[in-house]
Parts: C-alpha cells; structure tokens; sequence
C-alpha cells in the first residue's frame, strides 16, 4: 500500500543552522511530492513541491531533493529561523488528487 | 489568492448532538475538496472526498452516514458530523482543489476546525 514514512520524529536546531527533514516513501508510482508545514492549530502550508522527473528543486531558503532509486525525499532549510518552527509532512499525491500524509517531523529552532 | 477558510474555527458540542462545518474556497472555484481529520501529535487522515454535484467517496473506515459531507457549490462544502461522541474530538482540516488544476496538482488547506465534543 501507499505509505510515507519520516526518518526522524524530532529535529532540534540552532537559529542560523541549516535543517534537513528526511522522508521515505514506498510507492514508486508517484510522480508528484510536496512539503507542507504546519504549525500547531492551524492548517498545513505549503513549501514546495516536486515532481518525479527532477531530482532538486529550490525556493526561498528551501530545497528539495528527490531520490527515486531509494525512494527518498529531503527538505533542506537554510539559515533557520525561529519562525521555521513547525512540524513538516512530505506527502505525494496518488490518484484523484489524493494526499498521503508522512508521520511528520516537528522542527524546534533553538535562539 | 487561493484562500481556504474553515467556519467555526472551534466548536464544543455535547455528545449525541450534530455539528456542522463549512469549508469555502474564497477567491477561486473548487472542483473538489478534501476532508482530513487530525489528532493530536498525529498526522492529517483523509475522510473523504467531495466532488461539487455529486456524492463524498469516503475513505475506508469512515461512516458516510456519521459523517455527512455536501459539495453544493463550487466554492462550498460541508461537513456534518451527526451525533457526535467524545471519541470524534479533533482537529477538523478541510482542502480545496481549483477548477484548472488538473495539471498543476495544486491544493488549499483551511486553517481547521477544533471540535469538542463533552
């Protein structure tokens, strides 16, 4: 079955540090993966996305990384800010516009 | 642009009496919209999926007649959860897909509705 798996639970950081939240996933049919983050009550967000035909990807401060022969996506955050707090979920879409989730990591920036 | 939002933002309701939720698309035309549930320190489940016009396509494991959803407009839909127990206490999160995003894959979250249920 579908599934979306995070190596770590938990990332501590020191403010200007770079993070990086691993995901693996299971499905190699997915062509299409985004991050979302979220912080507590509220919705998730979006980062940034990529499909299966690149393998990085970069927005502000953001990069995505994508390895299709081990099934693993990354999230890199440069220069972390406090108000990078959150937790992150890499999801992939299925069919019908369909969203699983990963576990998340909760990202704790420390000042 | 591409603003979801969720009403109410929280709910406290007794057992065995119903709630409603309503997800709109604000600036934009949702061909389908999607309703996730979300416990504590979990991560976001999908309930089901909402086609305006049509009937939800629930998830396994989710009761349609527990959980009434009606996509009555490109820009509405709602979520009744019907007499609710203390067991359905979460976090609420509705997303939105646009009209012309078939290609683009592009989807909204709205903030999320609390519910309590005592």
């Amino acid at each position: 079955g579908e599934s979306v798996g995070l190596h770590l639970p938990t990332l501590s950081v020191q403010e200007g540090d770079n993070s990086i939240i691993n995901c693996a996933y299971s499905n190699s049919a997915s062509d299409y993966f985004i991050w979302y983050k979220q912080e507590s009550g509220k919705g998730p967000q979006f980062i940034i996305d990529i499909r299966s035909n690149m393998d990085k990807r970069q927005g502000q401060r953001v990069t995505v990384l994508l390895n299709k022969t081990v099934k693993h996506l990354s999230l890199q955050i440069a220069a972390t800010q406090p108000g990078d707090s959150a937790v992150y979920f890499c999801t992939f879409r299925g069919s019908n516009y369909k969203l699983t989730f990963g576990k998340g990591t909760l990202l704790t920036v420390n000042p | 642009g591409a603003v979801v939002s969720q009403h109410p933002s929280r709910v406290i309701c007794k057992s065995g009496t119903s709630v409603k939720i309503e997800c709109r698309s604000l600036d934009f035309q949702a061909t389908t919209m999607f309703w996730y549930r979300q416990f504590p320190k979990q991560s976001l489940m999908l309930m089901a999926t909402s086609n305006e016009g049509s009937k939800a396509t629930y998830e396994q494991g989710v009761e349609k007649d527990k959980f009434l959803i009606n996509h009555a407009s490109l820009t509405l839909s709602t979520l009744t959860v019907t007499s609710a127990h203390p067991e359905d206490s979460s976090f609420y999160i509705c997303s939105a897909a646009p009209l012309l995003a078939f290609f683009s894959y592009e989807q909204y979250f709205g903030p999320g509705t609390r519910l309590t249920v005592t």
